[in-house]
């Protein structure tokens, strides 16, 4: 199946400072990614959808200065957390979704494992 | 509005069968998806379901109802191991999963 990795899993920051998520498709292309935000015991709130070579698109409300993301590669997004705040503290999940270019279709959206961000 | 309604929280008994109800209110509909959710890890898929009637994979089992906008996702034989959020995601016209709170499923032996 599908395999979507992320890294870190864990990491606590210094309030200012930048922290850098990864999200990689490990078995197949994705032209779109997703980053999702979860606070405890609330929903998944979707913060920007990632298309592989154009600018992310960003949900209402959500900073595109403040949460950079870049779509480089087929198989690569990165979601960048620039002057963390303690209030940024979540689990960040990164989705991706096979659209066909390796040979499966599926609208399903496969996670990576989450990264749990810490801001002091 | 976009909307997704499912209960809390439920508790039920190992062995058991449980059912979670969810409806629905999407702009257009591609289909809806069930996950599953272990406190502090990401979802994993169950099943989809995009034509009305019953999906049934193992222990699990999913049902649609477009006209009602409502699904259910049946458990049967309940194990210590179901004990996790059961996320309702309907996909609205642009292929976006809409994502409500889920359901705390809670079993007992």
């Amino acid at each position: 199946g599908a395999v979507v990795s992320q890294h870190p899993s864990r990491v606590i920051c210094k309030s200012g400072t930048s922290v850098k998520i990864e999200c990689r498709s490990l078995d197949f292309q994705a032209t779109t990614m997703f980053w999702y935000r979860q606070f405890p015991k609330q929903s998944l709130m979707l913060m920007a959808t990632s298309n592989e070579g154009s600018k992310a698109t960003y949900e209402q409300g959500v900073e595109k200065d403040k949460f950079l993301i870049n779509h480089a590669s087929l198989t690569l997004s990165t979601l960048t957390v620039t002057s963390a705040h303690p209030e940024d503290s979540s689990f960040y999940i990164c989705s991706a979704r096979d659209l066909g270019t390796s040979g499966g279709f599926s609208y399903e959206q496969y996670f990576g494992p989450g990264t749990r961000l810490t801001v002091t | 509005g976009q909307n997704i309604d499912q209960p809390t929280e439920m508790t039920a008994t190992e062995g058991a069968i449980v059912q979670i109800n969810c409806t629905y209110q999407t702009s257009g509909f591609n289909g809806l998806f069930w996950y599953q959710q272990h406190a502090g890890e990401a979802p994993t898929f169950l099943s989809y379901n995009v034509l009305d009637g019953l999906e049934e994979k193992g222990r699990f089992s999913s049902f649609l109802s477009r006209s009602k906008g409502y699904s259910y996702l049946l458990l049967k034989e309940l194990q210590m191991k179901d004990s996790a959020s059961y996320l309702c995601a309907p996909m609205d016209s642009n292929y976006q999963l809409i994502w409500g709170a889920g359901t705390k499923l809670i079993i007992k032996p």
